[in-house]
C-alpha cells in the first residue's frame, strides 16, 4: 500500500521567515495530494492541494511543489506569522476500486517564534 | 454553506462500555470517512461510507463499526472499550469528482477519554 513520509516532525522558526514541510510517497498511482493544517483542538483543516498534471500551486503566502518523478512534494510558508503555528499534515490520495484511498503523513508541528 | 458536525465534542467512558459518535456532513456530501487520531500513530483510516454502504474499511478490529444514513450523516460504534480507544476521532465529508470522492473536509472530532 501507499506509504507517506514526512520531514521534519517539529520545527521553529523566526517569525517572518520561510517554513518548508517535505514529504515523498511510494505509489506512482497516487495524484491528489492536500496539505491539512491542524489547530489545537480543532480538525485538521484544508488549506492547498495539488493534482499530479501540475507541479506548483499558489495561494499568497502559501505554496505547494510537486515532482512525480521523484515521488515528492513540499509545502513552503513564507513570510510567517504567528498564527501558521499549527500542525501540518501532507496525504497522497489514489482512486482505487471506485473509492480514494487517502494516506495521512505523521505531521511536522510548526511553531513561529514572536 | 455549513462545515462537517460531530457530536459529541468530548466523551469519557470507561472500560468495557460502548460508545456512539455522530457526523454530519457538509450539504450534498455523499462520502462519510472516519479516522482515529493519536499522537504517536497520527491520522488512522478506520473505514468509508458512500450511499449507505461501506466502502472501505482499515485495519481495525471488529469493536469499531459505521454507519450511514439516507440523508448522509454517519455514526459510529466502539464497543467494549480499551484504553488504547481513548483518540480524536475526525470525521471527514468528500463531494464526488468523476464518480470518486474528492477534497476531504473535515470535522472538529470527538475526544474519547477511556479511564
Amino acid at each position: 500500500g501507499e506509504n507517506v513520509e514526512q520531514h521534519p516532525s517539529t520545527l521553529s522558526v523566526q517569525e517572518g521567515d520561510s517554513a518548508v514541510i517535505k514529504c515523498t510517497y511510494s505509489d506512482s498511482a497516487s495524484n491528489y495530494f492536500p496539505w491539512y493544517k491542524q489547530e489545537l483542538g480543532k480538525g485538521p483543516q484544508l488549506i492547498i492541494d495539488i493534482r499530479s498534471n501540475v507541479g506548483e500551486k499558489k495561494d499568497q503566502r502559501i505554496a505547494v511543489t510537486l515532482n512525480k518523478t521523484a515521488k515528492h512534494f513540499s509545502l513552503h510558508i513564507t513570510e510567517t506569522q504567528p498564527e501558521d503555528s499549527a500542525v501540518y499534515f501532507c496525504a497522497a490520495s489514489m482512486n482505487s476500486g471506485g473509492y480514494q484511498k487517502v494516506t495521512f503523513g505523521i505531521g511536522t508541528k510548526l511553531q513561529v517564534i514572536p | 454553506k455549513a462545515g462537517v458536525t460531530q457530536t459529541p465534542r468530548y466523551l469519557i467512558k470507561t472500560r468495557g462500555q460502548q460508545v456512539t459518535l455522530s457526523c454530519s456532513p457538509i450539504s450534498g456530501h455523499r462520502s462519510v470517512s472516519w479516522y482515529q487520531q493519536t499522537p504517536g500513530q497520527g491520522l488512522q483510516f478506520l473505514f468509508e461510507y458512500f450511499s449507505e454502504t461501506q466502502r472501505n474499511k482499515g485495519n481495525f478490529p471488529g469493536r469499531f463499526s459505521g454507519r450511514q444514513f439516507s440523508n448522509s450523516r454517519s455514526e459510529m460504534n466502539v464497543s467494549t472499550l480499551e484504553l488504547g480507544d481513548s483518540a480524536l476521532y475526525l470525521c471527514a465529508s468528500s463531494s464526488l469528482l468523476a464518480g470518486v470522492a474528492d477534497t476531504q473536509y473535515f470535522g472538529p472530532g470527538t475526544r474519547l477519554t477511556v479511564l
